[in-house]
């Protein structure tokens, strides 16, 4: 058990719609990543924060959006879905950005499916 | 272009045997980790590098850091290390965005 938390595990919704993934990081832990793993991009970082503010951006749609709240707990909020949004989508979190305190770790993903 | 290369893409060995993944990326980086992914779809991480050489139990993990090259071993394998193993890195710049490889599917039959 990695300590990081990701709600809901599976998610089965519409194109069009909008959902909410959600993530607890392990306790103390002050970043929170957000990665998309699909069968033909395979892993991509989508967006990091660290402690409520936006610290890195990755290949996120505009259609995504996320925020880090004073709890440190994380939500991705993914809008306007399309088929290809289908994927596994992780959170990480670790205690500090950086080369010597950044190893990260995972939840177990949410898996969205859009139909 | 930040581009990480893994080698073999798929690996199928006999219990027991020494088992090596290669990783390779383009230009200098500030980190290097290797994940393991299993059939289920969690990802746990195995080791972070930025030099040297890390072990864990049965793995070990090298980097060169002028060859731009890092190495997963996996000694005495078992059917339990069968997994999709994956070199991600963090370039220097200052981001902490990461790159990931493509993966190296590990079968370890009995």
């Amino acid at each position: 058990d990695s300590g990081v938390t990701q709600t809901p595990k599976h998610l089965i919704t519409a194109t069009g719609q909008r959902v909410t993934l959600r993530c607890s990081p392990r306790s103390g832990d002050l970043s929170v990543y957000w990665y998309q793993q699909s069968l033909d991009q395979g892993l991509q970082f989508l967006i990091q924060y660290y402690n409520g503010e936006e610290r890195a951006k990755g290949n996120i749609l505009e259609r995504f959006s996320a925020q880090q709240f004073p709890d440190l707990h994380s939500e991705l909020n993914l809008s306007s879905l399309e088929l290809g949004d289908s994927a596994l989508y992780f959170c990480a979190s670790s205690l500090h950005p950086g080369v010597n305190t950044g190893e990260l770790f995972f939840g177990e993903g949410s898996r969205l499916t859009v139909l | 272009k930040n581009e990480v290369e893994q080698s073999p893409q798929n690996l199928t060995a006999q219990e027991g045997e020494f088992i090596t993944i290669n990783c390779s990326y383009s230009v200098g980086i500030s980190a290097l980790h290797w994940l393991q992914q299993h059939p289920g779809g969690g990802i746990v991480s195995l080791f972070m590098l930025s030099s040297g050489k890390k072990k864990h139990g049965r793995l070990i993990a090298t980097i060169n850091i002028q060859e731009k090259h890092s190495s997963l071993h996996i000694t005495a394998s078992h059917p339990r290390d069968s997994a999709v193993y994956i070199c991600a890195v963090r370039f220097t710049g200052g981001s902490e965005k990461l790159v990931f490889g493509k993966g190296t599917k590990l079968t370890v039959n009995p």
